[in-house]
Order: C-alpha cells, then structure tokens, then sequence
C-alpha cells in the first residue's frame, strides 16, 4: 500500500517570502502521479500543481514549482512571491497509474498562513 | 466547469440515526469517490464506485455503504451513526488522473 507523509502540521511565514512544504511518499510503483492540493476555508479542493513520475522534468505553475526527487521519494511544493490569497491547508497526494478508477492517497495536511 | 454538488453544507444527527450524504456530478464522469478528512489524518477513502451499481471499498469503509443507481449520484449512507463519525465528508468524480471535489458536508453526530 501506498503512503503519504507531511511532517510538517503548520507552517506561517511573511507576505512575499518563498516558502517550502515538504512531502514524502512510499510506493513500489514505478508508474504514477504526485499533486498538491490546496484548500482555503471555503472547503473547496483546489488543485494546485501534478507531476508525472516518468517525467524528470519538475512541474511549475506560475508563482507554484515543485522539487520532485524520485530515488528519494520525495515531493515538496515552492511557493514564491506567497500572497495571502495561498493561506489555506495543502495536501500533497498520490495516485497510481492503472486501469480503472484511479484513487488518491492523501498526506495529512499542512496548514500555511501567510501573515500581512 | 466540472460541477460536484454535494446536498448539504452542515448537517447534525442523532446517534444511531441512518444518515444519508448525497452527491451529484455534472460531467458523466464513470469514477465517484467518497472521503472523510480529519484533522491531522488527511482524506482517506471511504467507497468509490466506478460504474452504476458498482463499488468498492476505500481504506475506511466500516460503518458505511454506498449506492449509486444513476451515474450522476453517489451517495453515502451511515446505517446507524456513531459520534466517531463525526467528520467533513468528501465526494468527488473523476475523468483520466483528474479528480474534482465537492465543498464537503461537516457532519455532527451527538
């Protein structure tokens, strides 16, 4: 079974700072897909950025990159320039490629607040 | 856009109440998935169904059915509620590697 690991509960930095969320994940897949998740207080789940596992390259949305480290297993979230539209909680997930329904397996959460 | 309407935002109910949390998807998408999140634990599955009258358990899925008789509505049924139930709950639809959520119902049990 997969696994998803956010060591991090809470984090709050300055308005305009860059900051790190860190992820990891245990799978013996070779074959999959790593998002972050971002949900505001409106409880709406907001895709935030996807990575496939087979590409080396890592993924960037504007203001929102993402340090993906196969061999290690590991899958942070940079948000530079942060605003405090970002202040929500992140969820980084994981999904396994395969026929069917394709299921998330979710981290625990970091709650980020962006202070004024 | 893709639309997941789930019925109620708030809903409190009674201990050993049969409960039953609706969801509706506007996109015929086949996959439907419930979740429940918690503080400190995240979302973890519940049911999925990946077809009309099909389904399959998630991680969770003691205490808790599902039906889904019309590929649009997924819904989620607590034969008799507990307060360890207490909890938001999640539904989603998927296409390919795209899931796509509800706002969520906080339910109380009391």
């Amino acid at each position: 079974a997969q696994t998803v690991t956010q060591s991090q509960p809470e984090m709050s930095v300055q308005e305009a700072e860059t900051v790190t969320l860190s992820c990891t994940y245990d799978t013996s897949e070779s074959n999959y897909y790593l998002f972050w998740y971002k949900q505001p207080p409106s409880r709406q789940m907001i895709l935030v950025i996807r990575q496939e596992a087979y590409k080396q390259q890592n993924a960037t949305e504007n203001r929102f990159s993402v340090n993906f480290q196969k061999a290690a297993k590991s899958f942070s979230l940079k948000i530079s320039d942060s605003q405090l539209g970002d202040t929500a909680m992140y969820f980084c997930a994981f999904m396994k490629h395969s026929q069917g329904a394709q299921k998330l397996v979710f981290g625990q959460g970091t709650r980020l607040t962006i202070n004024p | 856009d893709v639309k997941v309407t789930q019925s109620s935002r708030y809903l409190v109910k009674r201990t050993g109440e049969k409960v039953f949390l609706e969801c509706v998807q506007d996109m015929d998408h086949e996959n439907m998935f419930w979740y429940r999140q918690d503080p400190g634990l995240g979302l973890r599955l519940i049911y999925f169904s990946y077809d009309v009258k099909m389904k399959e358990k998630g991680d969770i899925p003691e205490g808790y059915s599902v039906s889904r008789e019309k590929k649009e509505r997924f819904s989620l049924i607590l034969e008799s509620a507990s307060t360890n139930q207490t909890s938001m709950y999640l539904c989603a639809s998927s296409f390919w590697n795209l899931l796509f959520f509800g706002s969520g119902t906080q339910l109380s049990v009391l």
